[in-house]
């Protein structure tokens, strides 16, 4: 069956230093694969997706994620974390039927 | 741009009652899924839903659940008789027939609460 996991599910960070979000996948067939945030009180907002193509894929707010079949993994990434990137964050692979199977979450909390 | 919108945000309701849960999503989209995210835990999948019928649904979705599109914007989750364990964030989803069909756009969800 799909699988998403996410290894983490707190991260602390100063602002201002890098930011890597770990997501490994299980899926029979070319995975498309999605990175979701979720800020306090609001719903998931779509960070980037991967279908196909260059495996390095870039979305909004700087943040990028690159996709290593070798690994199954797509994780996220940021060279630059600002404060306002404190929110939880959801990697998620699309499954054949058309639903979304998500990763368990993690909690990015940015210190000054 | 365009979103998709749920109401109420906040629906607090005794078990055993009928909720309804109401999502107006993006105007061009013809799938449209529900999910729901129990406090602390993944979001998880119970429906799809395109061309006026189900597409898909999860082992959640009993016969407690149903969805509808009673006119040409709104799409609603109805759970017939709550239970405690029905309390969680609710979010609707759509997505547009094209290339981007795998993209869906999710409203900022409703949360529930049975007491």
């Amino acid at each position: 069956a799909q699988s998403v996991t996410q290894p983490d599910i707190h991260i602390t960070v100063s602002e201002g230093a890098s930011l890597e979000l770990r997501c490994n996948y299980s899926y029979g067939a070319t995975p498309y694969l999605f990175w979701y945030v979720q800020s306090p009180g609001q719903g998931l907002q779509l960070l980037l997706k991967y279908f196909s193509g260059d495996t390095l894929v870039q979305g909004i707010k700087g943040f990028e994620a690159e996709f290593k079949r070798s690994q199954s993994s797509f994780n996220l990434r940021k060279p630059s974390v600002h404060w306002s990137d404190a929110a939880e964050y959801f990697c998620a692979v699309w499954n054949q039927g058309g639903k979304l199977i998500f990763g368990q979450g993690t909690e990015l909390s940015v210190k000054p | 741009e365009p979103e998709v919108t749920q109401t109420p945000s906040h629906q607090v309701t005794q078990m055993g009652q009928e909720v309804i849960l109401r999502c107006v999503p993006i105007s061009n989209h013809l799938y449209f899924y529900w999910y729901r995210q129990i406090l602390g835990q993944k979001v998880e999948f119970l429906v799809s839903f395109y061309n006026n019928e189900i597409s898909e649904k999860s082992e959640i979705f009993d016969d407690q659940f149903s969805v509808e599109r009673p006119d040409g914007s709104n799409f609603t989750l109805k759970i017939r008789s709550t239970k405690l364990e029905d309390s969680a964030m609710y979010f609707c989803a759509s997505s547009e027939v094209s290339g981007n069909s795998y993209e869906q756009y999710f409203g900022p969800g409703t949360r529930l609460t049975v007491t």
